[in-house]
């Protein structure tokens, strides 16, 4: 069965980086594009961008332009997101998903807490 | 950009009330709409693809209507397990973009 599972919760004070893991299974990782989303508390879903693990494309929304980077390791199945530059308002959930044909977000990832605090 | 707004923000409904929410998209999006379900503490799950497609393993009390620009999520009948939070999506073009959210709450 497909499954993604992320890396656990993070701590970080304003400015630092953050890195969060998204391991797949249950498929050809190379296959399918890999997109992020995330979820201030109180807040609704946010589209963050996208990344293709075979040829390593990326689009990311212009919001994080110069701040995300979002690449892959086929070897492992992994699938990876950093955040740089962090501020508080980056506090939240951050989600991983896989995309069916570029149609839809068909199988999503646990979630993992970002906090961002001094 | 396409802009995604969904109303009501929020609605207080009965188990067994039938329910709808509207997704309206900026421009034109053909089908590329998807319905979601988000309950705290746990990942969105698709409900609806291509505007109108039921999900396998959705119930069928789910269904979905709307091309170019207006689209439509319909309960028939509510459950308790379907209160929760519901979100438009457009795949029609980057970069993608989900509606504010519709929170369905127990009269």
């Amino acid at each position: 069965q497909v499954q993604l599972v992320q890396s656990g919760a993070e701590v970080k004070k304003p400015g630092a980086s953050v890195k969060v893991s998204c391991k797949a299974s249950g498929y050809t990782f190379a296959s399918y594009d890999i997109h992020w989303v995330r979820q201030a508390t109180g807040q609704g879903l946010e589209w963050m961008g996208w990344m293709n693990p075979n040829s390593g494309d990326t689009g990311y929304a212009q919001k994080f332009q110069g701040r995300v980077t979002m690449t892959g390791n086929t070897s492992i199945n992994t699938a990876y997101i950093e955040l740089n530059s962090l501020r508080s308002e980056d506090t939240a959930v951050y989600y991983c998903a896989r995309s069916d044909f570029a149609t839809l977000l068909d199988y999503w990832g646990q979630g993992t807490l970002v906090t961002v605090s001094s | 950009d396409i802009q995604m707004t969904q109303s009501p923000s929020s609605l207080s409904a009965s188990v067994g009330d039938r329910v709808t929410i509207t997704c309206r998209a900026s421009h034109s999006i053909s089908n590329f709409l998807n319905w979601y379900q988000h309950k705290p503490g746990k990942a969105p799950k698709v409900l609806i693809y291509a505007a109108s497609s039921l999900q396998s393993g959705v119930p069928s009390r789910f269904s979905g209507s709307g091309s170019g620009t207006d689209f439509t999520l319909t309960i028939s009948s509510l459950q308790p397990e379907d209160f929760a939070t519901y979100y438009c999506h457009q795949s029609y073009s980057i970069p993608w973009a989900f509606g504010q959210g519709t929170k369905v709450e127990i009269k």
